[in-house]
């Protein structure tokens, strides 16, 4: 089993949908949960962070953790076409501990 | 600022062939790190290098090496491509963002292909 799973799509949603990306992972260490975006043909950009479980939201965006499932999400509410991107989760236990990357999922969304 | 800056862009390699993947931060970050990207495969770390000085082995390791020139330069060696080096790399440093958390910064990539 890989230490972090992401289904990677692709998916497609209408322009003011909201969306769900998720990441299962199986290292109880890791404690700090990221998402890049990466649109295509450039490189990832961290989007969100979050430490430990709990919620954080940032305009349209949320991200969530439950530690006891091994379980994060990204929501992405009002979709918009410019969010349509590669969304990447990354996790680490932490300090010296180099980011764990999930494969990706392709988000595509119409206007 | 420029961030992380790559070159070259493209490449079109033969097998057997060698090419050095240069990769450059203005950012005044110690850790640098290269990941190549395949579809269905993800980010996956080729070598890093924490400090100037030392370079460790990622996920993927065989067929490179890495030279970290200074603590703004982390170039990356192809010695004999292979089709299977095929990708898309980059190159990223690293900053702190609060405690133990790190911002990774990449730079734009280099679509690699070898014939």
């Amino acid at each position: 089993q890989k230490e972090v799973e992401q289904d990677p799509g692709p998916l497609s949603v209408p322009e003011g949908a909201i969306v769900s990306l998720n990441c299962t992972y199986s290292n109880s260490a890791f404690q700090y949960f990221m998402w890049y975006r990466q649109y295509s043909r450039k490189g990832p950009e961290l989007l969100m962070y979050t430490y430990s479980s709990g919620n954080k939201e940032d305009g349209r965006f949320t991200a969530q953790v439950d530690k006891s499932s091994k379980y994060i999400s990204l929501f992405i509410r009002d979709s918009q076409p410019s969010d349509s991107a590669t969304y990447l989760c990354a996790m680490t236990g932490g300090s010296q501990g180099n980011l764990i990357f999930g494969k990706g999922t392709k988000l595509s969304v119409k206007p | 600022n420029a961030g992380v800056t790559q070159t070259p862009k493209f490449q079109v390699l033969k097998t057997g062939q060698s090419m050095t993947l240069q990769c450059a931060q203005d950012m005044n970050h110690n850790s640098m790190y290269w990941y190549r990207q395949d579809p269905g495969m993800g980010l996956r770390l080729i070598y890093y290098s924490a400090s100037e000085g030392t370079t460790d082995k990622g996920e993927v390791p065989n067929g490179y090496n890495v030279s970290r020139l200074n603590k703004r330069e982390f170039s990356l060696r192809l010695e004999s491509a292979a089709p299977s080096q095929t990708s898309v790399y980059f190159c990223a440093s690293r900053d702190i963002i609060a405690g133990g958390l790190y911002e990774q910064y990449f730079g734009p990539g280099t679509r690699l292909t070898v014939t």
